[in-house]
C-alpha cells in the first residue's frame, strides 16, 4: 500500500541533543512538508521541499533542519538550537507541486526531558 | 498573508443528528483550494473533503458536505447523521493557486467535535 511512513512514533531526547525524525513516502510525490503540532495551535510549517535537493523554510523553521537528497525522503533534524522542541510533528506530501491536498504520515511525538 | 479561523474550539452532537462546524479565511485571491481534514485521536490526518474555489457547487462526500460562500469567505461543513467515530479534531486549511504562495497549506487552529451516544 502507498503511503507515508514516519519513525519513529514516539521519541525522549535530553535537552541539548540533537534528535532526527525519519519521514518517507512511496507516493511518488514531489512535494514534501513538515509541520508541529502543539495544543491549540493547529499545524505550523517548518520547512517542505518541491523537488529533491531543493527545500525552503516555512513559518517556524529555526532550530530545524531537513535535507532532500532523494524524492521518497524528507528527514528532520530538531536541533540544540530548537528551544521548545516537545511537541507532535507531522510529515505530508502532495502529488504537484503548487495545487491539491496533503497526504499526512502517522506523526512522531518527541518529547525533551 | 492568508489566515484561517475556526471560531468553535469545540462542538458537541448528538448520534444521528447533524452539526455544522465553522470556517472563514482572509485573502485577497480569486482562485484557491479549501480542505477540511480530521485528526482522529490515533493522529493522523485524513481529508473529509476539498473544494475548489472556481467551482459554485458545493462539495459533498457522504454524509459531509460543504457550504461554500466566497464572497463572503466563508467554509463551513456540514456531518449528517453523525457517529461515534466522527469524533474528532476537525481542521480547515486553505491554499494558494498563486505561485510563490502555493506552496504551503495554511491551517485553523481546529474544532474538536464530541459525538454523544
Amino acid at each position: 500500500d502507498g503511503g507515508i511512513t514516519q519513525s519513529p512514533k514516539y521519541l525522549f531526547r535530553k535537552e541539548g541533543q540533537n534528535v532526527t525524525l525519519s519521514c518517507e513516502q512511496n507516493l511518488n510525490h514531489d512535494a514534501m512538508y513538515w509541520y508541529r503540532q502543539d495544543p491549540g495551535q493547529g499545524l505550523r510549517l517548518i520547512y517542505y521541499s518541491q523537488i529533491v535537493n531543493d527545500f525552503q523554510k516555512g513559518d517556524i523553521a529555526e532550530g530545524y533542519s531537513v535535507s532532500r537528497e532523494k524524492k521518497e525522503s524528507f528527514p528532520l533534524t530538531v536541533t540544540s538550537a530548537q528551544k521548545n522542541p516537545t511537541a507532535f510533528y507531522l510529515c505530508a506530501s502532495s502529488r504537484e507541486r503548487y495545487t491539491g491536498e496533503l497526504f499526512f504520515g502517522e506523526g512522531s511525538r518527541l518529547t525533551v526531558l | 498573508a492568508q489566515t484561517v479561523t475556526q471560531s468553535q474550539p469545540e462542538m458537541s452532537v448528538q448520534e444521528a443528528e447533524t452539526v455544522t462546524l465553522s470556517c472563514t479565511y482572509d485573502t485577497s485571491e480569486s482562485d484557491y483550494y479549501l480542505f477540511w481534514y480530521k485528526q482522529p485521536p490515533s493522529r493522523q490526518m485524513i481529508l473529509v473533503i476539498r473544494q475548489e474555489a472556481y467551482k459554485q457547487q458545493n462539495a459533498t462526500e457522504n454524509r459531509f458536505s460543504v457550504n461554500f460562500q466566497k464572497a463572503a469567505k466563508s467554509f463551513s461543513l456540514k456531518i449528517s447523521d453523525s457517529q461515534l467515530g466522527d469524533a474528532a479534531m476537525y481542521f480547515c486549511a486553505y491554499r494558494s493557486t498563486r505561485q510563490g504562495g502555493s506552496e504551503k497549506l495554511v491551517f485553523g487552529k481546529g474544532t474538536k467535535l464530541t459525538v454523544n451516544p
